[in-house]
């Protein structure tokens, strides 16, 4: 069926690094995208999102990239800090599932100091 | 402040029970959500509502029951038919269509 998914469970880097977070997703009709940041025992918290007719996206110190061609979302860190460990969810919805949001697995990133 | 709300943050259950977690939002949003979420595992749907008075099953709604009396609270009941019930569980509420959702900080429900 449709799906989410995630390519890395987790991701390790050392401080100051960029780090890039990876999404693949299934439904060709998705057409809003997010990224979350979860840290333990919390609620997930919005990052950034991207809508379908875009490509690219920046906020500060985060971008994200959308390939349509290839169902691919990707979440950049520039200059990843010990506060960035999270578990990262990217989640897609589309109109025609009401907007219900759909969520990839997730990718745990780990900072090394 | 205006923000989503989630009650009890622990709560513990005897089997056979039925529990009800409390979900309140003053966002002014239309549409909420509750979601399970197993250790080291991502989030899977239980039940939506787009507006009050009406919501809709989602992936794993079996042994759940949801109300949604007002546009501002969306309680979610754990029945005793829910056969694994301990979990982390998170609503969230969002404006609707196209519109990204904002998450309560989760209750951890445990059966004893």
């Amino acid at each position: 069926g449709e799906s989410v998914g995630l390519h890395l469970p987790t991701l390790s880097v050392q401080e100051g690094d960029n780090s890039i977070i990876n999404c693949a997703y299934s439904n060709s009709a998705s057409d809003y995208f997010i990224w979350y940041k979860q840290e333990s025992g919390k609620g997930p918290q919005f990052i950034i999102d991207i809508r379908s007719n875009m490509d690219k996206r920046q906020g500060q110190r985060v971008t994200v990239l959308l390939n349509k061609t290839v169902k691919h979302l990707s979440l950049q860190i520039a200059a990843t800090q010990p506060g960035d460990s999270a578990v990262y969810f990217c989640a897609e919805s589309n109109n025609n599932a009401g907007n219900m949001l759909t969520f990839g697995g997730g990718t745990r990133l780990m900072v090394k100091p | 402040d205006g923000g989503i709300t989630q009650s009890p943050k622990y709560l513990f259950r005897k089997e056979g029970q039925n529990v009800t977690l409390s979900c309140e939002q003053n966002l002014n949003h239309d549409a909420m959500y509750w979601y399970r979420q197993d250790p080291g595992q991502g989030l899977r749907l239980i039940y939506y509502s787009q507006i009050v008075n009406d919501f809709q099953k989602g992936d794993i709604a079996e042994g759940y029951s949801v109300s949604r009396e007002k546009k501002e609270s969306f309680p979610l009941t754990v029945t005793s038919a829910q056969k694994n019930p301990t979990a982390f569980y998170l609503c969230a509420s969002s404006m609707g269509q196209g519109a990204s959702a904002f998450f309560g900080q989760g209750t951890r429900l445990t059966v004893v």
